[in-house]
């Protein structure tokens, strides 16, 4: 399976903190992505990174990609109320999409 | 349509009874996926189509859950004779199926069985 396994299982911050979170896996992969879920509905994807890649940005996130040590991070900088949600990694090779019990990040304004 | 398209949005329906929940995926968009979500809870595999085919079906929790799809479009997950622990939100996800690209997701099915 290339199901990813996110940690903290939750995490509260201040307004105005930066967030991290982190996604280990097992398998190789060809690339990882993150997903965002808000009030129990769909999955919206935020940044995909590629397995040759180290670092990519966009916008307040930044994520990291070891292949090494088959582990990847979500940095969410200047957290606001609306980036409370859950977040979910999807580490991807040529199978079906699976996903781990993700990390709840509550952003108190 | 635009997006991944799930009916109904909301089912209440009593224990015993079938259920069907239909998933329109985005018009070209050879990869589906269903997930179950039970409340606080991760994502649960259910079954993954590629074409009208379901290489991966191994996720369906029991012989009461079956999915098919047809015309490489519309699926739809029909669960028979509903229990309670069958409540959950069942979302559907689709991709363009050339290779791992990103999923997208419908608002999923709210299913609630008394």
């Amino acid at each position: 399976s290339q199901q990813g396994e996110e940690d903290p299982q939750a995490l509260s911050i201040q307004e105005g903190e930066n967030a991290t979170m982190n996604c280990s896996y097992k398998t190789s992969i060809n690339n990882l992505q993150w997903y965002r879920q808000n009030s129990g509905r769909g999955l919206v994807h935020l940044i995909l990174i590629r397995s040759n890649e180290r670092e990519k940005h966009s916008g307040r996130l930044r994520v990291t990609l070891d292949t090494s040590k088959k582990s990847s991070s979500l940095l969410i900088t200047a957290s606001r109320a609306a980036d409370t949600a859950s977040y979910f990694c999807a580490p991807r090779g040529y199978q079906k999409v699976t996903f781990g019990t993700g990390t709840k990040l509550q952003v108190i304004p | 349509g635009a997006g991944v398209s799930q009916s109904p949005s909301n089912k209440v329906t009593e224990k015993g009874k079938d259920v069907e929940l239909r998933c329109d995926p985005i018009s070209g968009h050879t990869a589906l996926y269903w997930y179950r979500q039970r409340l606080g809870q991760g994502l649960e595999f259910l079954i993954y189509f590629q074409g009208n085919s379901a290489p991966d079906k191994s996720g369906l929790p029991s012989d009461r859950f079956s999915a098919e799809r047809t015309g490489e479009s519309v699926s739809t997950l029909t669960i028979q004779r509903t229990q309670q622990e069958d409540s959950a939100v069942y979302l559907c996800a689709s991709s363009d199926g050339q290779g791992p690209t990103e999923a997208f997701f419908g608002q999923g099915t709210r299913l609630t069985v008394v």
